[in-house]
């Protein structure tokens, strides 16, 4: 079972540098967000969706892009890296027809933006 | 709004200690409460959950009650262990499960 599936795992970018970090799930789950981690402050939700074609904001989206074209995927793009953004990032799914279901997570992908 | 504040850490304990991790949240209506449990270098992980009020969740030795009089979720083990060491974080999810909130996380290690 791969369940949610993040790549990759260690990037490093230089300021104003695009890229987009991928997030796959296998579940047939409707719910997908990312979530960035920094010290002391836990995860802030940064894009959420709750199907194909459907996206919203979360906590922090600024610097931050996302689309759903499919069930399975659901990358974020950061259009212009900027230092702020250095963090471990983590995408999230779960199943929103089962009520009081938790979310299953990627094992992260830690951005450095020098 | 909706928040979940967790106890600041880190905390460090001697092995077959005893833990509480304190966790207190804001919230409207009947949301589901979650411990999430992350190892070093790993993504986050479903350690226990409840969903309503006087339920208590546990797995790997671990309990929390729903405490709704006072709007807590407080993280228990009997005995820790090495293998126990992680980072710790306290969730609060919608009735819809659209959105989970979490705590700041509360990093534990233990000594042998």
């Amino acid at each position: 079972n791969a369940g949610v599936t993040q790549t990759p795992k260690f990037q490093v970018l230089k300021t104003g540098q695009s890229m987009t970090l991928q997030c796959a799930q296998d579940m047939n789950h409707e719910y997908m967000s990312w979530y960035r981690q920094d010290p002391g402050m836990g995860l802030r939700l940064i894009h959420y969706s709750v199907g194909a074609g459907i996206t919203d904001q979360g906590e922090v989206p600024n610097g931050y892009n996302v689309s759903r074209s499919t069930t399975e995927d659901f990358p974020l793009r950061l259009l212009s890296a900027a230092p702020s953004q250095t963090s471990v990032y983590f995408c999230a799914s779960s199943n929103l027809r089962v009520k009081n279901t938790e979310a299953f997570f990627g094992q992260g992908t830690r951005l450095t933006v020098v | 709004g909706n928040s979940v504040t967790q106890m600041e850490g880190p905390v460090t304990l001697s092995e077959e200690a005893f833990l509480t991790i304190n966790c207190t949240y804001t919230a409207t209506g009947y949301p589901s409460l979650f411990w999430y449990v992350q190892y070093p270098g790993e993504g986050l992980q479903l350690l226990l959950k409840a969903t309503k009020a006087d339920d208590k969740g546990s797995n790997k030795g671990f309990e929390a009650t729903y405490r709704k009089e006072t709007t807590s979720f407080h993280l228990e083990k009997g005995s820790v262990q090495v293998s126990d060491s992680a980072v710790y974080f306290c969730a609060l999810g919608d009735s819809s499960a659209s959105k989970i909130i979490f705590g700041s996380g509360t990093r534990l290690s233990i000594w042998p």
